[in-house]
């Protein structure tokens, strides 16, 4: 078993539909990642968060510690947010990532 | 300001042979990262500088696998010899964490090296 698991590994949507992502960890972390990749590129860092939650654009993250659960919210999906979507946990000694998420948003 | 960068972006050779990656980080992040995604799995850490000290090279597969960072700046992951199982993608970030707290800091990625062992 995967130190971070995250579901669903494929998703398909239909632009302008409301996304989740989600991710969950078994180890202690000092923060968790989500991460962006497109095709054939490389690896964007989208959020970086210990608690709460945090908003950029269209994008929305959370995490519960109690829970080790984090989710990625992407609002009024369009077909440029078709990518891996990753989530990792830093655990103050190292980094374990989820095998990630791959999102195809039709026009 | 550059990002992370990282070379070759392909490098395609045989089985026995020796293959060295570079990655330069964004100037200025003490940490530095070792990563690789082989076919199919989840990206697996390999090691981690902090300036030119490794950090934790638990992930290093085997003894193939050297890395290193002179100087504090840029680092090298050198493969000899190859063999099949080392194809992938090996990817490089730098950051600039709080203290020694892996995962404090942002993560800035590289492009990413493709590795394909023949």
């Amino acid at each position: 078993k995967n130190e971070v698991e995250q579901s669903p590994q494929n998703l398909t949507a239909q632009e302008g539909e409301f996304i989740t992502i989600n991710c969950s960890y078994s180890v202690g972390i000092s923060a968790l990642h989500w991460l962006q990749q497109h095709p054939g590129g490389g690896i964007v860092s989208l959020f970086m968060l210990s608690s709460g939650k945090k908003k950029h654009g269209r994008l929305i993250a959370t995490i519960n510690i109690q829970e080790k659960h984090s989710s990625l919210h992407i609002t009024a999906s369009h077909p440029r947010d078709s990518a891996v979507y990753i989530c990792a946990v830093g655990t103050g000694n190292q980094f374990y990532f989820g095998t990630g998420t791959s999102l195809t948003v039709i026009p | 300001e550059a990002g992370v960068t990282q070379f070759p972006s392909h490098s395609v050779i045989e089985k026995g042979q020796t293959v060295t990656l570079r990655c330069d980080p964004i100037s200025g992040h003490d940490n530095l990262y070792w990563y690789r995604r082989v076919m199919g799995k989840e990206i697996k850490f390999l090691l981690h500088f902090v300036k030119e000290s490794k950090q934790d090279e638990s992930g290093m597969p085997n003894n193939r696998f050297l890395a290193e960072r002179t100087g504090g700046t840029y680092s090298t992951l050198k493969v000899q010899p190859a063999e099949l199982e080392d194809s992938g993608v090996y990817f490089c970030a730098s950051s600039q964490e709080l203290g020694l707290m892996v995962g404090t800091g942002e993560l800035f990625f590289g492009e990413g090296s493709r590795l394909t062992v023949l």
